[in-house]
């Protein structure tokens, strides 16, 4: 189910490296799955998106990879920026309902 | 092109207080609709959803409701408001067919005070 009341965990990488955000789905019936940025008082922003009959698809310094076998998702982001320090969510649908994660704070340190 | 209008971004109300938060959504037809709460630090939980004109789904039980008194329009609204009501509210939108994905307003800050 949705994950309330959890708070978020935390990564925290150095400028220019590579950030590696995890997830891990529940339903293996779930057929899309998309990536969300949320900066501080702001709503969440679509960044990327896959669905499952793919295990990896890329877009600008992003790259979403989904294992169905142990339904586990992951954001990489390349070359991380101060601009990328924001609450990422992962979310998954199989039907009508989405389901969120609960989170990752991404700090990044310049 | 699509876009959703969430007002106002910040509300401060006192206990006991009534409530009302606008959500408009423009460039679609038929979207579905929802409310998500998010509590400082945490992740986002649904509050209502409709998919239709009048047609509301609770989730969780709450001092909250719903209306869609058009198709693209959502009301959240409250009789009498709760500390425990603040929060950051969110409306989304999505259409069925266009890969499921949402798009968030910009969020409503409520505080009670």
């Amino acid at each position: 189910g949705e994950s309330v009341g959890l708070h978020l965990p935390t990564l925290s990488v150095q400028e220019g490296d590579n950030s590696i955000i995890n997830c891990a789905y529940s339903n293996s019936a779930s057929d899309y799955f998309i990536w969300y940025k949320q900066e501080s008082g702001k709503g969440p922003q679509f960044i990327i998106d896959i669905r499952s009959n793919m295990d990896k698809r890329q877009g600008q310094r992003v790259t979403v990879l989904l294992n169905k076998t142990v339904k586990h998702l992951s954001l990489q982001i390349a070359a991380t920026q101060p601009g990328d320090s924001a609450v990422y969510f992962c979310a998954e649908t199989g039907g009508f309902k989405t389901i969120f994660g609960a989170g990752t704070r991404l700090f990044v340190k310049a | 092109s699509q876009t959703i209008h969430q007002w106002p971004a910040t509300l401060v109300q006192p206990v006991g207080s009534p409530l009302s938060l606008e959500c408009t959504v423009e460039g679609t037809s038929n979207p579905n609709l929802y409310w998500y709460r998010q509590a400082a630090g945490r992740g986002l939980q649904l509050l209502f959803y409709s998919v239709g004109i009048g047609q509301i789904s609770s989730e969780v039980p709450q001092n909250l409701s719903a209306s869609r008194p058009q198709d693209r329009q959502f009301i959240l609204s409250s009789k009498k408001l709760l500390l425990s009501d603040s929060g950051f509210y969110l409306c989304a939108w999505s259409v069925i067919g266009d890969g499921y994905g949402y798009t968030f307003g910009s969020g409503t800050r409520l505080t009670v005070v």
